[in-house]
């Protein structure tokens, strides 16, 4: 039973626009929330986070929103940079602490492409 | 500030044998786990050491075992592999309390075991 659920295996945008990836999660004791970028051969790098408290977090050109009641959230990149090309992973945890009591349940990544 | 550093980088092993990964956490960084990380799978949640205990651990079988030393440095051991134990394994450190603590992995072990 996935807990996590990016629906969308991949994604492609053109570089300059705005680029959407989305979450959904089934457990409602999930109270923090992250994201991570992957490129091959390395680790999952932190990008933003948020916690239940909130509904929206912004660092630089990325903004995380939190629809507790949908039980969705989303990653907004804007403007969309070549650089930005990887796999992003949504994860959930239901302690906030960053890793919980039962680890951290991560979705199964959205490959994001950028078109030039 | 070092990242979190893994070692080794590749591993091939034999079905049956055993195998121990390592792990330095970032400076400061008391808590590390380890994940897996397979095609089918996605990542899962192995278990997570802080101050040298065992703190929380997946749905992983025994033949997965890790320690942490007072270094905060850990080691993940794999007994008796199994072919689907080929797998990249994450480590991945964190303050480990508080909020605003989110884990910073390294670049993991690719295991393929023949």
């Amino acid at each position: 039973d996935q807990q996590v659920k990016q629906n969308s295996p991949s994604l492609s945008v053109q570089e300059g626009r705005i680029s959407i990836l989305n979450c959904d999660y089934t457990n409602s004791m999930f109270d923090y929330f992250l994201w991570y970028k992957k490129y091959p051969a390395e680790g999952p790098t932190f990008l933003i986070s948020i916690s239940s408290i909130k509904d929206k977090n912004e660092d630089g050109r990325f903004t995380v929103f939190l629809n507790k009641s949908a039980k969705h959230l989303s990653l907004h990149i804007v403007p969309s940079q070549p650089g930005d090309s990887a796999v992003y992973f949504c994860a959930a945890s239901a302690e906030y602490s960053g890793g919980g009591a039962d680890g951290l349940t991560f979705g199964k990544g959205t490959h994001l492409i950028i078109q030039p | 500030k070092a990242g979190v550093t893994q070692t080794p980088r590749y591993l091939i092993k034999t079905r049956g044998q055993q195998v121990t990964l390592s792990c330095s956490p970032i400076s400061g960084h008391r808590s590390v786990s380890w994940y897996q990380q397979t095609p089918g799978q996605g990542l899962q949640f192995l278990f997570e050491y802080f101050s040298e205990t065992q703190r929380n651990k997946g749905n992983f079988p025994g033949r997965f075992s890790g320690r942490q030393f007072s270094n905060s440095r850990s080691e993940m051991n794999v007994s008796t592999l199994e072919l689907g134990d080929s797998a990249l394994y994450l480590c991945a450190s964190s303050w480990g309390n508080g909020e605003n603590s989110p884990l910073h992995f390294g670049n993991g072990t690719r295991l393929t075991v023949t």
